[in-house]
Formats: structure tokens, C-alpha cells, sequence
């Protein structure tokens, strides 16, 4: 398994607050994602890195933001959590060129009341 | 553009019944292919792959063909067990730029004892 793990992996908060979700790989990939999944909706794209602090917008980037300031990490910050952005948050690292594969971590699971 | 399109689950079989899974694409320039696999609160693993056309991806008793004229990549197993039901997911990477993958709504087999 491709070394990637979420944090938190459940995470309850209200509607207004700030969340940062993170991904954390020891693969050293070039690719990481972030996406959310939605019964009906299947997975979707919020934002991708393709370097350290090199980063662009998926289809569902509003209301979120990303950093990556070292090649291992990639946040995901809601700046003010809304109940629509409940869901299951997935990040995925992939080494690059067309041919590669996505791998996933185990997802976080975020319930804003 | 590049999408997928997969066929509506969930699907229903019982335990060593022939298994299909219909997926389609949508894509410029030559795009790998990509099947998903999803269990209950994990994340996404990969199932198999085919990079160019008539290219035939296996494993676990899995297999899909790349169909260029079809624009196809339908999953199909010979006999399903129950530790098969999941949520499947098929893709496409684009390959040009940055390996950015589009994902189907995902199918749930349910496989009955």
C-alpha cells in the first residue's frame, strides 16, 4: 500500500469555523489530491498540487483552500465550514505522467452541524 | 472534454453469477483507463489498469478491455464471491499536462450468498 495517511480521519464542527484537513505521503510523488465524495456525485476534484507551492483548482474549489509547502504535505483548509461541505474527503498522490495511478488515502469523514 | 460514464447500480448477484460493469468515456488526445475498487469506509484502491487501446487489464479475476472504438471499458468477473461487493469506480487520466484522473459515479455490487 502507498504510504499515505489522513488526518483527522472523523471530525465534527460547527457551521463558521475554520478546518484544516491534512495529507501526509512518504511516496516523494509529484501529484497530490484532494477530492470529496458525495452520495449520487461520485468522487470530485477540489484542488490538485503538481510541486511544493504549486497548486490549481478542481471543479468544486469554493469555499476551500490548499497549501503544499513541503513535497509530503497537503492541506486542505475550509475557512468557514458550511453544511453543504459535509462529506468524505479523500486525498490521493500519483507520481506523474499519463500512464500513472492514483493512490488514495483512507479518507476523513467531516460532519459540520 | 473528458468524462465517464458507468452504468447505474446497484447490482445484484448472487454468488458465482457472471459480473458485468459497463463504463464508457469521453477523451481528447489518449487516455489511460482505470477501475476503482471501494469497501465499506476505505478509501479507493486500484483494481487494474490499460494504457492504450486493446489492452487488457486483470487481476484478482477481474478484466477489462480497452475499447478505442467503442470508447469502452467495461469490468467483467466469471464468478462473483460476496467478498466482492463494493462501490466500483471507473476512470480516465488525461495524461497531457499533469495526471489528472475523471471518475465515474461509482456502482455498487451487492453479491448475495
Amino acid at each position: 500500500d502507498a504510504g499515505i495517511t489522513q488526518s483527522p480521519r472523523h471530525k465534527v464542527t460547527e457551521t463558521g469555523t475554520p478546518v484544516t484537513l491534512r495529507c501526509h505521503q512518504t511516496e516523494n510523488h509529484r501529484y497530490m489530491y484532494w477530492y470529496r465524495q458525495d452520495p449520487g456525485h461520485g468522487l470530485r476534484l477540489i484542488h490538485y498540487s503538481y510541486g511544493v507551492k504549486d497548486t490549481d483548482k478542481g471543479e468544486v474549489s469554493d469555499g476551500y483552500s490548499v497549501s503544499r509547502s513541503k513535497t509530503e504535505d497537503f492541506l486542505l483548509t475550509l475557512e468557514s465550514a458550511t453544511s453543504s461541505q459535509t462529506s468524505v474527503y479523500f486525498c490521493a498522490i500519483s507520481g506523474g505522467g499519463g500512464t500513472d495511478t492514483q493512490y488514495f488515502g483512507p479518507g476523513t469523514r467531516l460532519t459540520v452541524l | 472534454g473528458n468524462s465517464v460514464t458507468q452504468m447505474e447500480g446497484p447490482v445484484t448477484l448472487s454468488e458465482e453469477a457472471f459480473l458485468t460493469i459497463n463504463c464508457t468515456y469521453t477523451a481528447t488526445g489518449y487516455p489511460s483507463l482505470f477501475w476503482y475498487v471501494q469497501y465499506p469506509g476505505e478509501g479507493l484502491q486500484l483494481l487494474l489498469k490499460a494504457t492504450k487501446a486493446d489492452d487488457k487489464g486483470s487481476n484478482k479475476g477481474f478484466e477489462a478491455t480497452y475499447r478505442k472504438e467503442t470508447t469502452s471499458f467495461h469490468l467483467e468477473k466469471g464468478s462473483v464471491q460476496v467478498s466482492d461487493s463494493a462501490v466500483y469506480f471507473c476512470a480516465l487520466s488525461s495524461g497531457y499536462n499533469f495526471n489528472k484522473f475523471y471518475f465515474g459515479s461509482g456502482t455498487k455490487l451487492n453479491v448475495k450468498p
